[in-house]
């Protein structure tokens, strides 16, 4: 069975500076993998996903994240954030086989931003 | 710019009352999933469709909850009684299958069960 771990539960930030999101997985081959976005109120927007190619994958409003195999890790990165990526960051992993389109979510990790 | 949309927005019921949350899908999709968010539990899968049919309903308690396709463009969540226990936010969302597995969500309905 997949499974998803996102160690961090809350992470404070200043702004301006980096971020890295840790996300560490469990499934048998590669899964497909994404990072979602929630701010409050709102339902769950999709930052980027990754399943083959390139393992440094860009999304929108400047994340990029990283698969890496060896460690079955995908963490999401930004360079420099911004008070608007307050919010909570959830990483999710999806089956290869044909017609499961079920997402494994992990518990999510609350981004605070500090000025 | 395509979305999901989800009605009502907002639902204050009194226990024992039946409740609809209704979903329209993006269109061209034809997986619909329907997800329970609380404070408690996360964010768990309640039922999700494929080509209107449903494939997995494991996640809900049947004897209350319902969820149906009338149609590609239409999907409803039901709960009947409801009780205080169903107060969270539930989320519908969209996508294609065998193309990459993402899910597109909708805005969400926050249900308060007094």
């Amino acid at each position: 069975a997949q499974s998803v771990t996102q160690p961090d539960i809350h992470i404070t930030v200043s702004e301006g500076a980096s971020l890295e999101l840790r996300c560490n997985y469990s499934y048998g081959a590669t899964p497909y993998l994404f990072w979602y976005v929630q701010s409050p109120g709102q339902g769950l927007q999709l930052l980027l996903k990754y399943f083959s190619g390139d393992t440094l994958v860009q999304g929108i409003k400047g994340f990029e994240a990283e698969f890496k195999r060896s460690q079955s890790s995908f963490n999401l990165r930004k360079p420099s954030v911004h008070w608007s990526d307050a919010a909570e960051y959830f990483c999710a992993v999806g089956p290869t086989n044909f017609g499961n389109e079920k997402l494994t979510f992990g518990t999510g990790t609350r981004l605070t931003i500090i000025p | 710019d395509a979305r999901v949309t989800q009605t009502p927005r907002h639902k204050v019921t009194e226990m024992g009352q039946e409740v609809t949350m209704r979903c329209q899908p993006i269109l061209g999709h034809n997986t619909v999933f329907w997800y329970r968010q609380t404070m408690m539990q996360g964010l768990e899968l309640l039922a999700y469709f494929r080509n209107r049919a449903p494939l997995d309903d494991s996640g809900m308690s049947k004897d209350r909850f319902s969820a149906e396709m009338p149609d590609a463009t239409l999907a409803t969540l039901k709960i009947q009684p409801s009780e205080p226990r169903d107060s969270a936010v539930y989320f519908c969302a969209s996508g294609l299958a065998n193309s990459g597995k993402a899910q597109y969500f909708g805005p969400g309905t926050r249900l308060t069960v007094l």
